[in-house]
C-alpha cells in the first residue's frame, strides 16, 4: 500500500463549480498534514495545514479523520487559476519533532475551464 | 529577502557525466531538505542536512549520490556516472525550524536531463 495516495484525476470542472479532492495515507502514527499546490513544473507551495477539527481558508476547506486515515479539500466557487495539481502531504514530524520529512502524493490535477 | 535559491535551473549531461546542483537556503534557514520528482510521480525524500551535517539520508540511493551542506555556501546534491533514470526534477526546500511542512520553502529546482 503507497504511504499516501491520491486519485490522479484529472478533474475537469467549469468556473464556479464545487470540487472534492481525497486522501488517504497508511502510516497511523503520522502527526502532520498538508495541501500544496504544484503548477506545471514549478515547485510545490503550501496551501494550507490540516487540523483535526477541520480548518477553511476562504474558498478552501480541508478535513481530517484520523480514525479512517482520510484527508480531503474542498475548494468552492472555482476559479480559472485554481488549475494545478494538489498534493496531499503527510508528516510523521510535530513541532520540535525529530522526524523532518514530508511524505507527498502524486497529487491531483484539476482543470477549471470558462 | 530572496527565497531558496537553485541553480542550475536546467541541467544537460551526458551519461557517465557527474551533476552538481546547487542550493542556497533562505536568509536565517539551517535546516535544507532535498527532494526529487521524478516524471509523473511525487515529489521523494531524499536527505535532510544542517550545517556539516547530514541528519537522515534515508531516501538516497545507496551508490553515485552524496549531498553536504558546508559551514559556508550552498548546500550541493552530487550525482556521479549519471543515468537516464536519473532525469527528474530536484527541489531543494529550507526551513528555520526542524521539519514543520508548513515552515519548508521550496526553490524553483533544477531540471536534470540525461542524454
Amino acid at each position: 500500500r503507497k504511504e499516501v495516495e491520491q486519485d490522479p484525476g484529472p478533474f475537469n470542472v467549469p468556473e464556479g463549480a464545487t470540487v472534492a479532492f481525497n486522501c488517504t495515507y497508511s502510516n497511523s502514527a503520522s502527526q502532520s498534514f498538508f495541501w500544496y499546490r504544484q503548477d506545471c513544473r514549478k515547485e510545490p507551495k503550501l496551501l494550507m495545514s490540516v487540523y483535526s477539527s477541520g480548518n477553511e481558508d476562504g474558498r478552501f476547506t480541508a478535513q481530517l479523520n484520523r480514525a479512517s486515515q482520510y484527508i480531503s479539500l474542498l475548494i468552492r466557487d472555482s476559479k480559472l487559476s485554481d488549475s494545478a495539481t494538489y498534493l496531499c502531504v503527510v508528516s510523521l514530524g510535530v513541532l520540535g519533532g525529530s522526524q523532518g520529512n514530508l511524505i507527498f502524493g502524486k497529487g491531483t490535477k484539476l482543470s477549471v475551464k470558462p | 529577502n530572496a527565497g531558496v535559491m537553485q541553480n542550475p535551473r536546467h541541467l544537460v549531461r551526458r551519461r557517465g557525466q557527474e551533476a552538481r546542483l546547487r542550493c542556497s537556503p533562505m536568509k536565517g534557514h539551517s535546516h535544507v531538505y532535498w527532494y526529487r520528482q521524478l516524471p509523473e510521480e511525487g515529489l521523494k525524500f531524499m536527505v535532510y542536512l544542517q550545517k556539516e551535517n547530514i541528519i537522515d539520508e534515508s531516501g538516497m540511493p545507496k551508490e553515485r549520490f552524496s549531498a553536504e551542506f558546508p559551514k559556508e555556501g550552498p548546500s550541493i546534491l552530487r550525482i556521479q556516472q549519471v543515468v537516464r533514470g536519473d532525469s527528474a526534477a530536484y527541489f531543494c526546500a529550507s526551513s528555520p525550524l526542524q521539519g514543520r511542512g508548513e515552515k519548508l520553502f521550496f526553490g524553483s529546482g533544477t531540471q536534470l536531463s540525461v542524454l
